[in-house]
């Protein structure tokens, strides 16, 4: 069965460092996903991205944040300079359209 | 705004009987709604969605109701299981979007 998959799965780094993570969606889905789950709260929405660009964004997704799908296969979501506050679960997820959301494992940031 | 509530942090049910969870939500415009099932550490693994055109969908164990009218959608497992025992999230998109957004979440517990 197809599967997004999320790299690192863990990555520890100190407040103010670059971190990428990475993401490999469903490969004949169109449509891309980043969600957050800070520990026992909600799922949160942060951006999708659709025909190459950004389709829709939250508030959450300031300028610190950015999302690219470099070569065809990978969507990376990019913070440049993390925050304590950035600590979480990160979840990519991809679809077809509207229907199911494929999520990948999850990559747990942690920002010291 | 929280557009998609989940009004119960927890529930917990007898192994055998029926779980009952419940979703609320504000906006007119979504159309096609979802629930996933959540393991601690893990992504979002989808059970079940429906389209506004239906008010019941059924797959096994799992069935989800819609009340359009009442803005409220619910999912009824029966049997429960003790593997059920997860966090439950509803999820909602439409209107022209989408993006997909997720309650707060139910910890369902089946006591054995």
């Amino acid at each position: 069965e197809p599967e997004v998959t999320q790299t690192p799965s863990h990555q520890v780094t100190q407040m103010g460092q670059e971190v990428i993570l990475r993401c490999v969606p469903i490969s004949n889905h169109l449509y891309f996903y980043w969600y957050r789950q800070i520990l026992g709260q909600k799922v949160e929405f942060l951006v999708s991205f659709y025909n190459n660009e950004i389709s829709e964004k939250s508030e959450i997704f300031d300028d610190q944040f950015s999302v690219e799908r470099p070569d065809g296969s990978n969507f990376t979501l990019k913070i440049r300079s993390t925050k304590l506050e950035d600590s979480a679960m990160y979840f990519c997820a991809s679809s077809l359209g509207q229907g199911q959301l494929f999520f990948g494992e999850g990559s747990r940031l942690t920002v010291l | 705004d929280q557009q998609v509530k989940q009004n119960s942090p927890s529930l917990s049910v007898q192994e055998g009987r029926i779980s009952i969870l419940n979703c609320d939500y504000t906006n007119s415009m979504f159309d096609y709604f979802l629930w996933y099932k959540k393991y601690p550490a893990e992504g979002p693994t989808f059970l079940i969605s429906i389209s506004s055109i239906k008010d019941k969908n059924e797959d096994g164990r799992f069935t989800v109701f819609l009340n359009k009218s009442a803005k409220h959608l619910s999912l009824h497992i029966v049997p429960s299981q003790p593997g059920d025992s997860a966090v439950y999230f509803c999820a909602a998109t439409g209107g022209g979007t989408y993006k997909y957004i997720f309650g707060t979440g139910t910890r369902l517990k089946v006591l054995a």
